[in-house]
């Protein structure tokens, strides 16, 4: 199978902290990672769409400078809350897929980012 | 403008029944669909996929229906089981778009024993 490991599962930190969350595949090559957010009995908000080796795509309303996005190699993907705030407390999520357009994606488990 | 429409937000099934989750769509350029199953706590994971090509995809007691004039797309799953349980999201992409897809709000699927 595919495994996408999100690390951690669950952050909780004072406001103004920058959070790190990593997303890796495990066994096999992501070529597209994707990082979500999703709100209480919500769907998944697509926030970036990152690249290997390239910078990331951002949906619009998603800014860039908080949410920094590093797609260093095939298997790791990076999102980077900055100067994080109460109202940015939310469940984020990364996927990965391989390379094709009808490739499904592959989920991590997602990270609990709770800012007091 | 929602794109991906599951106005199920629910469903209850008995336990060896058929289980119907219904997903609509507007884009008419997507052509590639897919279904995913989440627990609680836990991320999607993939579960069935249709290209826009078929109206039919079978995979175990998964089957996915695709109407592309209806632009509506079905998953059965037959027999429901207990496990089953879980939130059924539909998701749509098209081939022109970096491979990102558009999620439906899900629908959250009881099967009870």
């Amino acid at each position: 199978g595919a495994v996408v490991s999100q690390h951690p599962s669950r952050v909780i930190c004072k406001s103004g902290t920058s959070v790190k969350i990593e997303c890796r595949s495990l066994d096999f090559q992501a070529t597209t990672m994707f990082w979500y957010r999703q709100f209480p009995k919500q769907s998944l908000m697509l926030m970036a769409t990152s690249n290997e080796g390239s910078k990331a795509t951002y949906e619009q309303g998603v800014e860039k400078d908080k949410f920094l996005i590093n797609h260093a190699s095939l298997t790791l993907s990076t999102l980077t809350v900055t100067s994080a705030h109460p109202e940015d407390s939310s469940f984020y999520i990364c996927s990965a897929k391989r390379l094709g357009w009808n490739q499904p994606q592959h989920f991590g488990d997602g990270t609990r980012l709770s800012i007091l | 403008d929602q794109q991906v429409k599951q106005n199920s937000p629910s469903l209850s099934v008995q336990e060896g029944r058929i289980s119907i989750l219904n997903c609509d769509y507007t884009n008419s350029m997507f052509d590639y669909f897919l279904w995913y199953k989440k627990y609680p706590a836990e991320g999607p994971t993939f579960l069935i996929s249709i290209s826009s090509i078929k109206d039919k995809n079978e995979d175990g007691r998964f089957t996915v229906f695709l109407n592309k004039s209806a632009k509506h797309l079905s998953l059965h799953i037959v027999p429901s089981q207990p496990g089953d349980s879980a939130v059924y999201f539909c998701a749509a992409s098209e081939d022109t778009n970096a491979g990102k897809s558009t999620f439906g709000d899900g629908t959250t699927l009881t099967v009870k024993p």
